[in-house]
């Protein structure tokens, strides 16, 4: 069974940084098209980043700059290290895995942003 | 960019109802967009791809049409479990680009 589990969430003062994990199982996360999606508290869902299986990333322009997406072949895990955080970053963050579209999600890591 | 605007924003309905969710973009997109539904506390789940293929084990009351700027959600058959909220998304491959709807709230009436 393919699964994807994030990690690393908190709460972190304004300017702060903050390191996502998505551990993989059932899946290789550097063979396939991974992605970040955020979703604030009441709202729809956000894009933030993708990683290909070429290795090639993508942002949003509301995290370009700030964020970075990597991955760990050997630990086969997704990261989003995410620096300079704001109050707008506050939101669940999915790890997506793009098959037919986004087929397989995490069930979410929560970060806050707030003094 | 490209924008997605669902219609309507929220739907009251009743068991066995046919519902319908439309999502237009801002301009003439290919037809690699999805469909989602979201039920609270608890990630997306893949309905529809590619516009109208339907992902394995979503019953067959979901379908889903359209092209160019206009794309449907249809639920045939309203169920209890079906209350939820409801989003499209489209992937831009030059350059690489992931849009969402807003959202469609499908309330109980």
């Amino acid at each position: 069974e393919v699964q994807l589990v994030e990690s690393g969430g908190g709460l972190v003062q304004p300017g702060g940084s903050l390191r996502l994990s998505c551990a993989a199982s059932g899946l290789t996360v550097t063979n396939n098209y991974m992605s970040w999606v955020r979703q604030a508290p009441g709202k729809g869902l956000e894009w933030v980043s993708a990683m290909f299986n070429d290795g090639s990333t993508y942002y949003a322009d509301s995290v370009k700059g700030r964020f970075t997406i990597s991955g760990h072949k050997s630990k086969n895990t997704l990261y989003l290290d995410m620096n300079s955080l704001r109050h707008e970053d506050t939101a669940v963050y999915y790890c997506a895995s793009q098959g037919r579209a986004f087929d397989i999600w995490g069930q979410g890591t929560t970060v806050g942003v707030s003094s | 960019a490209i924008q997605l605007t669902q219609s309507p924003s929220s739907l009251s309905a009743v068991v066995g109802d046919k519902v319908t969710i439309t999502c237009r973009a801002s301009q003439a997109i290919t037809s690699v967009l999805a469909w989602y539904q979201q039920k609270p506390g608890k990630p997306p789940t893949l309905l529809i791809y590619d516009a109208s293929a339907l992902e394995t084990g979503v019953p067959s009351r979901f379908s889903g049409s359209g092209s160019g700027t206009q794309f449907t959600l249809t639920i045939s058959s309203l169920q209890p479990e079906d209350f939820a909220t409801y989003y499209c998304q489209h992937f831009n491959r030059h350059p690489p680009l992931y849009t969402f709807g807003q959202g469609t709230k499908l309330e109980t009436k």
